[in-house]
């Protein structure tokens, strides 16, 4: 089955920018979905098709995908940012499959 | 705005079939190009997809739950519902319900509803 490997915790001080990456064999050929999730709350859709923002989600939040590598980046980061972040793809034998998750904390 | 909406029973023994509904308000679960999933999360561990069915009626699942899970449409109550058989305390997870294309990301879900797997 597919694997997307995700550092378990990225730490940032507010204003300096996060970067959290996604690891999967030959990623570069696949659609990258990034999710944050707070606790209690739904999981919400922050970047799709590697580097697409939906209506609502600040431009400090910003995509790329290359080789084995998908990276999201975070610029300024505010302490609302704080949650957990998973990305997602679809591959043709696991169908849907997310990552392990990175915690993101803002110091 | 597309609102999604799990129910379903809080607690759910052992062995037992684990049954949740998800209802879709703000338009229709007949909408062409669209997929219906379910994903769970259990405590302390990452997002799982579990499966989805098409608009159409086609089901896909999650290679590692496939013999246990159903997932079906009732379009006439815009509704669609998760069966997971033979639960263990490992199915024990937040369930959401939400939308997406095929192969693509799901930009709406349900609020979650919790699923406690105990005698």
């Amino acid at each position: 089955s597919y694997v997307l490997t995700q550092p378990p915790s990225v730490s940032v001080a507010p204003g300096q920018t996060a970067r959290i990456t996604c690891g999967g064999n030959n990623m570069g050929s696949k659609s990258v979905h990034w999710y944050l999730r707070k606790p209690g709350q739904a999981p919400v859709l922050v970047v799709y098709d590697d580097s697409d923002r939906p209506s609502g989600i600040p431009e400090r939040f910003s995509g790329s995908n290359s080789g084995n590598t998908a990276t999201l980046t975070i610029s300024r980061v505010e302490a609302g940012d704080e949650a957990d972040y998973y990305c997602q793809v679809w591959e043709s034998s696991s169908d849907y499959v997310f990552g392990t998750g990175t915690k993101v904390t803002v110091l | 705005q597309l609102q999604l909406q799990e129910s379903g029973p809080g607690l759910v023994k052992p062995s037992e079939t684990l049954s949740l509904t998800c209802t879709v308000s703000g338009g229709s679960i007949s909408s062409s190009n669209y997929c219906w999933g379910w994903i769970r999360q259990p405590p302390g561990k990452a997002l799982e997809w579990i499966g989805s069915i098409s608009y159409r009626g086609s089901t896909y699942y999650n290679p590692s739950l496939k013999s246990r899970v159903t997932i079906s449409v009732d379009t006439s109550k815009n509704q669609f519902s998760l069966n997971l058989s033979s639960v263990t305390a490992a199915d024990t997870a937040v369930y959401y319900c939400g939308r997406h294309k095929r192969g693509g990301a799901t930009k709406y879900w349900g609020q979650g509803t919790l699923v406690t797997v105990s005698s």
